[in-house]
């Protein structure tokens, strides 16, 4: 069974930076693209960022680039989201992705709160 | 960016009866490699999003075979042969031909 588990979200104030980590099992974590997709409460989703199978490329959503980096460890079956700058309308569920051309795994999300 | 307009926004069903919502796009989301990158998920009350329909009409491993997509260029339909009470929730389409990917704005189905 694959599982895509998240961590790192809570309540930190605007200016302030976070990471959020999702630890992935059950898949050969390597060969998939991974991204983030965030869903403010209550909103739609947004695609947040891409990170290619062996990290050599980055795509950023415009309200994000400069702020925001994705990582991975294909070691330790790991995806991070560095996220610095943080604003109140960066308030959202984090959702971790693993994308294969036929398959589609979600991660249960990870709520960060950008408030003062 | 591309827009993608989904409709209805709202769709009150009755179970046992067919849906369908519709999806246009601000552009063609056929893609420079020839496939046509539109997928649509469903997100039920409290839970991650699922992606139901790949690539226009290829449906994911586990979805059953009620669920039907189809389209091209700019207009897509997602439609449920028979509504179950496991299919409420809301639907997105999706592109992933252009980049930033984007999102309609979702269909809330509910019950009647």
């Amino acid at each position: 069974e694959v599982q895509l588990v998240g961590s790192g979200g809570g309540l930190v104030q605007p200016g302030r930076s976070l990471r959020l980590s999702c630890a992935a099992s059950g898949l050969i974590f390597r060969s998939y693209w991974m991204s983030w997709v965030r869903q403010a409460p209550g909103k739609g989703l947004e695609w947040v960022a891409n990170i290619s199978p062996d990290g050599s490329e980055e795509y950023y959503v415009d309200s994000v680039k400069g702020r925001f980096t994705i990582s991975r460890d294909n070691a330790e079956n790991s995806l991070y989201l560095q996220m610095n700058s943080l604003r109140v309308e960066d308030t959202a569920v984090f959702y971790c992705v693993a994308r294969s051309s036929s398959r589609h795994y979600w991660g249960q999300g990870t709520l960060v709160t950008v408030s003062s | 960016d591309v827009v993608l307009t989904q409709s209805p926004l709202s769709l009150p069903v009755t179970l046992g009866q067919p849906a369908s919502i519709s999806c246009m796009s601000s552009q063609s989301l056929v893609h420079s490699d020839g496939n046509t990158y539109v997928n649509w998920f469903l997100q039920r009350p409290g839970q991650s999003p699922r992606r139901l329909i790949y690539k226009v009409s290829n449906r994911e491993s586990g979805v059953p075979d009620r669920f039907s997509g189809s389209g091209s260029a700019t207009y897509f339909t997602l439609k449920v042969n028979r509504v179950e009470p496991e299919d409420l929730g809301v639907y997105y389409c999706m592109q992933g031909t252009h980049w930033p990917w984007t999102f309609g704005q979702g269909t809330r189905v509910e019950v009647k």
